[in-house]
């Protein structure tokens, strides 16, 4: 079964950091591009970014937001995307999702479940 | 805030036909990039409705259709069933911010 599992969320203070994990399986890993979307409490779903395969450059793209706070990462040995999240503010507080794309070219046709970060001092 | 506008809201009474419209710009739907359609159900996450403009995936019923036209995209919904009442989302590409977006969202009520 193809499976996308989120952890790490959790409450932190302005200006604090947090790592999200996904932990992935019933596809090949390596071979995906992975992303992180993000919905507030009551609000629509919003990009985070994006990392690449390493076959096609590893590279990472960001949504503005986020960009120079944020640092997505992956270690394919252990089928895992990681979400490295610094500066929080309390706008980032959301559901964060681990998503991907396995069947249908570019839609993210596989979603974990989420995890929910809350930034509040 | 989102490049790609929905409705807030659009409701119809079981068996009738909606449609959610997604409008956006010539630097993402206008530039030819494929949208793609998710349903999310009350406490759930995002699942993929339609993806490259007018495609189903597997399980996906067919009262579910998608279409494109210059810069904007649409999701009709025949024979309207209780269990649609949900959010609806469209999603494309944006050059100019070099990232996915997606719309503002459309909550489905069924009268």
């Amino acid at each position: 079964e193809v499976q996308l599992v989120e952890s790490g969320g959790g409450l932190v203070k302005p200006g604090g950091s947090l790592r999200l994990s996904c932990a992935a399986s019933g596809f090949t890993f390596s071979n995906a591009w992975m992303s992180w979307v993000r919905q507030a409490p009551g609000k629509g779903l919003e990009w985070v970014g994006r990392i690449k395969s390493k076959t096609d450059g590893g590279t990472t793209d960001y949504a503005a937001p986020v960009k120079g706070r944020f640092t997505i990462s992956r270690d394919d040995s252990k089928n895992t995307l990681y979400l490295q999240m610094n500066s929080l503010k309390t706008e980032d507080t959301a559901v964060y999702y681990c998503v991907t794309t396995v069947n249908t070219f570019d839609a993210f046709d596989i979603w974990g479940q989420g995890t929910m970060v809350t930034v509040s001092s | 805030q989102s490049v790609l506008t929905q409705p807030p809201s659009v409701s119809g009474a079981p068996g009738q036909r909606v449609t959610i419209s997604c409008t956006g710009s010539s630097s993402n739907i206008g530039a030819g990039y494929d949208v793609h359609w998710y349903q999310q159900l009350p406490g759930t996450a995002p699942k993929l409705l339609i993806y490259g403009n007018s495609n189903r995936p597997s399980g996906v019923p067919d009262r579910f259709s998608g279409s494109k036209s210059g810069t904007s995209a649409s999701l009709a919904i025949t024979g309207l069933q209780a269990e649609d009442e949900a959010d609806y989302y469209c999603q494309s590409y944006d050059s100019s911010l070099s990232g996915k977006v997606f719309g503002t969202g459309t909550k489905v009520t069924v009268l």
